[in-house]
C-alpha cells in the first residue's frame, strides 16, 4: 500500500532553515510527482511546489521562488523541502502528497515546524 | 485571497444533507474538470474524497458526490453522519500545474 512517511516536528529560530523529508513507498516512487502544501494554524491549504522526482526538476509557487528548495534521493525513495530564511509566519504543518491525473491522492502525515525565538 | 471562494462554514443534522460550494475565478475552472475535493478531520492530513469533478476513490462513500457548473464546482453530503465532521477544501490543477485551494468550509454535524 502505499505510504508517505515524513519526518518530525522542527522548532527553528527565525531566519534558520529547515529541511522536511518524505520517504514513500508502496509504489514506483519516481512514476509520479510530488507535490508539498502548507497549512498555517487554523488556516487553509497552502500550494508550495512540486519535484518530478525521475528528473528532479522542481517548480514552486512565486511567493515562495528564492526561499524554497525541493530534492530527490532516488536510492531511498525520499523527497526533501528545504525552507529557508524562516520568519514567524513559516510556522505552519508541511505536507507531501503524491500527484495522480489532475489530483493527490495520497498525502503524508505532516511535519510540524515552529519558528520561534 | 482564495482563487476559489467556499463558505466558511455549513451545518446539519444526521440524516440531512448539505452541500459546499467551491467558486472561481480562474478561466481554468470552467474549461477543465480538474476539480477534486479533500477532507480533512481535526489533527489529521486531508483526505482525497472526489477527483475530476464527480468521480470517487475506492473506499470513499457514495453518499459523497460531485458536480460542476460553469465556474461553481459542489461538493453533496447526504446522509450526514457524525463522522463527516471536518473541513473540506475544493481544489484546482491550473494550466500552469499549479494548484490553488479554497478557503476550506468547516461542517458541523448538529
Amino acid at each position: 500500500q502505499v505510504q508517505l512517511v515524513q519526518s518530525g516536528a522542527e522548532v527553528k529560530k527565525p531566519g534558520a532553515s529547515v529541511k522536511v523529508s518524505c520517504k514513500a513507498s508502496g509504489y514506483i516512487f519516481t512514476g509520479y510527482y510530488m507535490h508539498w502544501v502548507r497549512q498555517a494554524p487554523g488556516q487553509g491549504l497552502e500550494w508550495m511546489g512540486r519535484i518530478n522526482p525521475n528528473t528532479g526538476g522542481t517548480n514552486s509557487a512565486q511567493k515562495f521562488q528564492g526561499r524554497v528548495t525541493m530534492t530527490r534521493d532516488t536510492s531511498i525513495s525520499t523527497i526533501y523541502m528545504e525552507l529557508s530564511s524562516l520568519r514567524s509566519d513559516d510556522t505552519a504543518m508541511y505536507y507531501c502528497a503524491r500527484k495522480l491525473d489532475f489530483y493527490l491522492d495520497y498525502w503524508g502525515q505532516g511535519t510540524l515546524v515552529t519558528v520561534s525565538s | 485571497q482564495s482563487a476559489l471562494t467556499q463558505p466558511p462554514s455549513v451545518s446539519g443534522s444526521p440524516g440531512q444533507s448539505v452541500t459546499i460550494s467551491c467558486t472561481g475565478t480562474s478561466s481554468d475552472f470552467g474549461s477543465y474538470d480538474r476539480v477534486s475535493w479533500y477532507q480533512q478531520p481535526p489533527g489529521t492530513a486531508p483526505k482525497l474524497i472526489i477527483f475530476e469533478v464527480s468521480n470517487r476513490p475506492s473506499g470513499v462513500p457514495d453518499r459523497f458526490s460531485g458536480s460542476k457548473s460553469g465556474n461553481t464546482a459542489s461538493l453533496t453530503i447526504s446522509g450526514l453522519q457524525s463522522e463527516d465532521e471536518a473541513d473540506y477544501y475544493c481544489s484546482l490543477y491550473t494550466s500552469t500545474s499549479t494548484w490553488v485551494f479554497g478557503g476550506g468550509t468547516k461542517l458541523t454535524v448538529l
